[in-house]
């Protein structure tokens, strides 16, 4: 049963840019979150799509957004990055979203400039 | 605001040597409290979920312990594979719905041979 899988692995980007990560889930998984893990703050939740429908939200601005397709995909955009935006970014999948174990992709590692 | 809190940051054990992780929260409406396991270069992997007070599960050598304020991971005489970083996280929600996994900062294992 392949894992989450997370493209790319490793991005460099400078200031002012923006960026588009994409996360495949697991086949049946209809629940995609993505988190944000710095060595300072650790991992902070940023967005959770079920069912191509954003349902959660963390306290993140809103140069970062998410969406889902109908085939449960996903991808998240942050635009205008800064250089506090470097981090690596975690997607995590499972069928509901609700009171059950996440499955982590290994990251996107983006590097900004 | 949903709180974690992990002690120790990091902890330095012989192999067969036992101890305890401590993760304190205070949530509102707690659903769920999980322990994950991270690796270097890795997303976290699933290790235990516990639901209420009193719960206890165990796999390996591992054991989690849930109370109203904590929870402990216990480690029986450990090996040098069990050397990673060990997060906590709660899951909060109410009126049916569910937030996004508030994690502590971790706990930082080396296990030497």
């Amino acid at each position: 049963k392949a894992g989450v899988t997370q493209t790319p692995r490793y991005l460099i980007k400078t200031r002012g840019q923006q960026v588009t990560l994409s996360c495949s889930p697991i086949s049946g998984h209809r629940s995609v979150s993505w988190y944000q893990q710095t060595p300072g703050q650790g991992l902070q939740f940023l967005f959770e799509y079920f069912s191509e429908t954003q349902r959660n939200k963390g306290n993140f601005p809103g140069r970062f957004s998410g969406r889902q397709f109908s085939n449960s995909r996903s991808e998240m955009n942050v635009s205008t990055l800064e250089l506090g935006d470097s981090a690596l970014y975690l997607c995590a999948s499972s069928f509901t979203g609700m009171d059950e174990k996440l499955f982590f992709g290994s990251g996107t590692q983006l590097s900004v400039l | 605001e949903d709180q974690v809190t992990q002690s120790p940051e990091a902890l330095r054990l012989q192999e067969g040597e036992s101890s305890s992780l401590n993760c304190s929260y205070t949530v509102s409406g707690l659903r769920g409290l999980f322990w994950y396991r991270q690796d270097p270069g890795k997303g976290p992997e699933f290790l235990f979920t516990l639901y209420s007070a009193g719960e206890e599960k165990e796999k390996e050598r591992l054991k989690a312990t849930l109370t109203k304020k904590e929870s402990f991971l216990h480690i029986t005489a450990p090996k040098p594979e069990d050397s990673a970083t060990y997060l906590c996280a709660v899951q909060a929600g109410s009126g049916g719905g569910a937030d996004g996994l508030t994690f502590g900062k971790g706990t930082h294992l080396i296990i030497q041979p």
